[in-house]
């Protein structure tokens, strides 16, 4: 089992232009979630989901978009990319609402 | 403003000592609490959890203490080793925040384990 995983690793943007985040997972679980983490701050959940073709909003979600159009896939688009969405993104998934949730090794986004 | 919070960015311990992790909390609706702990380039991975029902849980070298009227939580590692070097995240989590448990992350302690 890979777990959690997540694609790309490493990405640089430039202001103004739109990406996807992948994450992927194998565990059959029915909740994934998006987080960013920023220097000298937690975790932040942006959006999430709770089954295949539901999601819904976090903390931080302005700025983002997500998708859930397979169990084991959970996107995450920035349409417009700015610099204050320079950050760690972390997914996670979970089997249900109370169950630990399991991370990936996130992605290192800059946006210049 | 940050409803949980570790004020100590940083400990050092040494080898074979305890190593004792706090965390403050101000949202009273918050009933199941979490450590998880990152080493650099990975995920957060799940340590030890506890419910507000208990006031102690314990996994093998680790302790977490919860003291509901103080709004505290704390980790104890006994005895640290180190490969317990790492950043030590606490989370809590409400019954109402959603149709997910949706979790509330400190901002981390680095620990470092001094052989």
């Amino acid at each position: 089992n890979a777990g959690v995983t997540q694609t790309p690793k490493f990405r640089v943007l430039k202001t103004g232009q739109s990406m996807t985040l992948l994450c992927a997972q194998d565990m059959n679980h029915e909740y994934m979630y998006w987080y960013r983490q920023d220097p000298g701050m937690g975790l932040r959940l942006i959006h999430y989901s709770v089954g295949e073709g539901t999601t819904a909003k976090g903390e931080v979600p302005d700025g983002y978009n997500v998708s859930r159009l397979k169990k084991q896939n959970f996107l995450l688009g920035l349409e417009s990319a700015a610099p204050s969405q320079t950050s760690v993104y972390f997914c996670a998934s979970s089997s249900d609402r109370f169950d630990t949730q399991y991370f990936g090794p996130g992605t290192r986004l800059t946006v210049l | 403003d940050q409803q949980v919070k570790q004020n100590s960015p940083s400990l050092s311990v040494q080898e074979g000592r305890i190593s004792i992790l706090n965390c403050d909390y101000t949202n009273s609706m918050f009933d199941y609490f979490l450590w998880y702990k990152k080493y650099p380039a990975e995920g957060p991975t799940f340590l030890i959890s506890i419910s507000s029902i208990k006031d102690k849980n314990e996994d093998g070298r680790f302790t977490v203490f919860l003291n509901k009227s103080a709004k505290h939580l704390s980790l104890h590692i006994v005895p640290s080793q180190p490969g317990d070097s790492a950043v030590y995240f606490c989370a809590a989590s409400s019954p109402f925040s959603g149709s997910a448990r949706q979790l509330t992350f400190g901002s981390g302690t680095q620990l470092t384990v001094l052989p």
